[in-house]
């Protein structure tokens, strides 16, 4: 599979615990990029990636969020402290700088619950 | 800022039949991408369309068109002879270019849950 890949695929954490996410992105694709969707609403940007750079960051990205992509390739979501509003579906996209066929592809999402 | 409507929450319509899928945009920028991606139940969003700004013909894929009125700011997704398989939540996106460091994120609408009915 050369997909977008993230994991773990649901996650079911306690209030003020931390939760890490993984995302390995298409293996060419130089652009990551990390949303958050919650029920009945359509995906929220939250960052994303040119190779290792963090070149944009959403006002949704508390400063208990933090993202990461140290080698370009894969990238890690941390969340600390969660709370349960956190509770959504995080999901992972990537591209080529100048989209070849123009499309951002995603991964199947991580779901958290937060209790 | 960039934005995107999407009218109709539900849509309901019957297999075999035509369905159009409305989306409205709004953008100061003169360079953007238009997307329409498909979320069914397991959540992952696959990618079904893509309109530039500058392209004079609508975009085709398949039993996908994209009816892009760039004067009325309307992007709406045809969908031809649905199937059982097109049931789930559809969404509208855009970004735009930016000639130094390429496409930016994307922008979503808030969806449209397509039902198709035998």
């Amino acid at each position: 599979d050369t997909g977008v890949s993230q994991n773990p695929r649901h996650k079911i954490t306690k209030r003020g615990q931390n939760v890490t996410f993984r995302c390995d992105p298409i293996s060419e694709h130089n652009r990551l990029y990390w949303y958050r969707q919650t029920l009945g609403q359509g995906p929220e940007f939250l960052t994303y990636f040119q190779n290792e750079a963090q070149l944009e960051k959403s006002r949704l990205l508390s400063d208990r969020f933090s993202a990461e992509r140290p080698k370009g390739s894969f990238s890690t979501l941390e969340i600390q402290r969660t709370e349960q509003g956190d509770s959504a579906m995080y999901l992972c996209a990537s591209s080529l700088t100048r989209a070849s066929g123009n499309t951002i592809y995603f991964g199947e999402g991580s779901w958290l619950t937060v209790v | 800022a960039q934005k995107i409507t999407q009218t109709q929450p539900g849509m309901f319509v019957q297999e075999k039949e035509a369905v159009t899928l409305d989306c409205t945009y709004d953008t100061s920028d003169q360079s953007y991408g238009l997307f329409w991606y498909k979320q069914p139940s397991s959540g992952e969003m696959i990618f079904l369309i893509y309109q530039g700004s500058y392209d004079e013909q609508n975009a085709t894929e398949g039993r996908y068109s994209l009816n892009f009125q760039k004067a009325r700011k309307s992007a709406n997704l045809v969908i031809s002879a649905s199937q059982l398989g097109d049931s789930a939540m559809y969404f509208c996106a855009m970004s735009s270019l930016r000639g130094d460091t390429g496409r930016r994120a994307l922008t979503f609408g808030s969806g449209t849950r397509l039902q198709v009915q035998p």
